[in-house]
């Protein structure tokens, strides 16, 4: 069955470096997110990806992040200096052409901020 | 500001019940509804959707949707141990790609 997959798992990482999450998703999807959920707290939409650009993004996804598809089948997010309330877990989804919209997550990665 | 409400819970039902979890939303906009399951450190993962109002059922699991009451509900039936976890209400508003996940509820199925 096609799954969206993520790297790294887990990331440590010290206050102000840049971080990439990078995520695989499902091959015939069309439609990319990152979703982040801090320990304990709801599932927040961070940015919506489309036909090479972004779609939609949230309050959250300020200047210091980024994403790009640099080839066919990546999807990377950048957080540039990362500070402590980034910590937390990362999800990467992705979702077909569908008009329903359902989104298939990967497992996540775990961004822990010292 | 779009919200999804749910009851953070702990809901507590004993093996073989029928669990019931509920969610409203604030948009009247709103085009489609999706429960996922999530267990403890792990990511989401989609039990079902419905955009219809009535009932959609997919075996043990019974999506209700009523858009002029602006809720949708998730009934598990012959609740199993297996189904402890919380499971996250989301929406998808009409003209947005995105889903809006309400905080989830946790449930914990007694044997």
């Amino acid at each position: 069955e096609p799954e969206v997959t993520q790297t790294p798992s887990h990331q440590v990482t010290q206050m102000g470096q840049e971080v990439i999450l990078r995520c695989v998703p499902i091959s015939n999807h069309l439609y990319f997110y990152w979703y982040r959920q801090i320990l304990g707290q709801k599932v927040e939409f961070l940015v919506s990806f489309y036909n090479n650009e972004i779609s939609e993004k949230s309050e959250i996804f300020d200047d210091q992040f980024s994403v790009e598809r640099p080839d066919g089948s990546n999807f990377t997010l950048k957080i540039r200096s990362t500070k402590l309330e980034d910590s937390a877990m990362y999800f990467c989804a992705s979702a077909g052409q569908g008009a329903t919209g359902e989104l298939f997550f990967g497992e996540g990665s775990r961004l822990t901020v010292l | 500001q779009k919200e999804v409400e749910q009851n953070s819970g702990p809901l507590s039902v004993p093996e073989g019940a029928i669990a019931s979890l509920n969610c409203t939303y604030s948009d009247r906009g709103s085009q489609s509804f999706f429960w996922y399951r999530q267990y403890s450190g792990k990511s989401p993962e989609l039990i079902m959707f419905i955009y219809s109002n009535g009932d959609k059922e997919d075996g043990r699991f019974t999506a209700q949707l009523n858009k002029a009451s602006q809720y949708v509900s998730l009934l598990i039936r012959d609740s199993q141990p297996s189904d402890s976890a919380t499971y996250l209400c989301a929406v998808k508003y009409q003209g947005a790609q995105k889903l809006v996940f309400g905080q989830g509820t946790r449930l914990t199925i007694n044997p």
